[in-house]
């Protein structure tokens, strides 16, 4: 089975707007963490957000926050107030304690913010 | 301060060929991970280094695929006899540890490397 499903091969925003990119996980360890990178098209890895499993609330940095559903094994990715520079690739990640830290990455969504 | 930096940006080789890529850590950082991204994919991990040693090298595909971090710093991903299906972007990552499951892993801009 897939560690990391993201569904959306690609999301169209209107710039100003909020926009949810969606990311289910599957995981047996007790101990885990959830990222959200972005890439855009110059191909760097930009670190955007992370959730710990055992968090009790969702992590948010500026425009970005994570909505972390942890029965649901969900962490979507919401971005509000797009920008026309949002627009890159996304992708979540896991890192699980049992797996020496190293991260699970899903295939990404791309994402493209119209002005 | 300096981020992490992969030498050289772009390579160009012909099938059969051997090649080197190398990674150039965060001063400091203890954990180095290489990874591949092939077009249209999220990466995958190929190796872990914890200090000099590889603490995980299950990622890599085939005994091809070797690296090496002999002082702990910088290290170098070798592939022997390439093929045309190694052709992707092999990205490393250092963090300052594996302690705790939150450590940022911050990325190097990538090799892209081409098998003709």
């Amino acid at each position: 089975a897939q560690k990391i499903t993201q569904t959306q091969p690609g999301m169209f925003v209107q710039e100003k707007e909020a926009v949810t990119l969606d990311c289910t996980y599957d995981t047996s360890d007790p101990s885990y963490g959830l990222f959200w990178y972005k890439q855009p098209s110059s191909g760097e890895m930009i670190f955007l957000i992370y959730q710990g499993s055992y968090d009790q609330q969702n992590a948010t940095e500026g425009r970005y926050s994570l909505n972390f559903q942890k029965a649901r094994k969900s962490a979507n990715l919401v971005i509000s107030a797009s920008q026309l520079g949002d627009s890159a690739m996304y992708f979540c990640a896991m890192r699980e304690i049992s797996s020496n830290y190293k991260l699970t990455f899903g295939k990404g969504t791309l994402l493209t913010v119209n002005p | 301060g300096a981020g992490v930096s992969q030498t050289p940006s772009n390579k160009v080789t012909e099938k059969g060929k051997y090649v080197e890529l190398r990674c150039d850590p965060i001063s400091g950082h203890t954990a180095l991970y290489w990874y591949r991204q092939s077009l249209g994919q999220g990466p995958e991990f190929l190796i872990y280094f914890q200090g000099t040693g590889a603490a995980d090298d299950s990622g890599l595909p085939n005994d091809r695929f070797f690296a090496v971090r002999p002082e702990g710093s910088v290290s170098t991903l070798k592939i022997q006899r390439t093929e045309r299906g190694d052709s992707a972007v092999y990205l490393c990552a250092s963090s300052s540890g594996v302690g705790l499951t939150y450590n940022e892993q911050f990325f190097g801009p990538g090799t892209r490397l081409t098998v003709l």
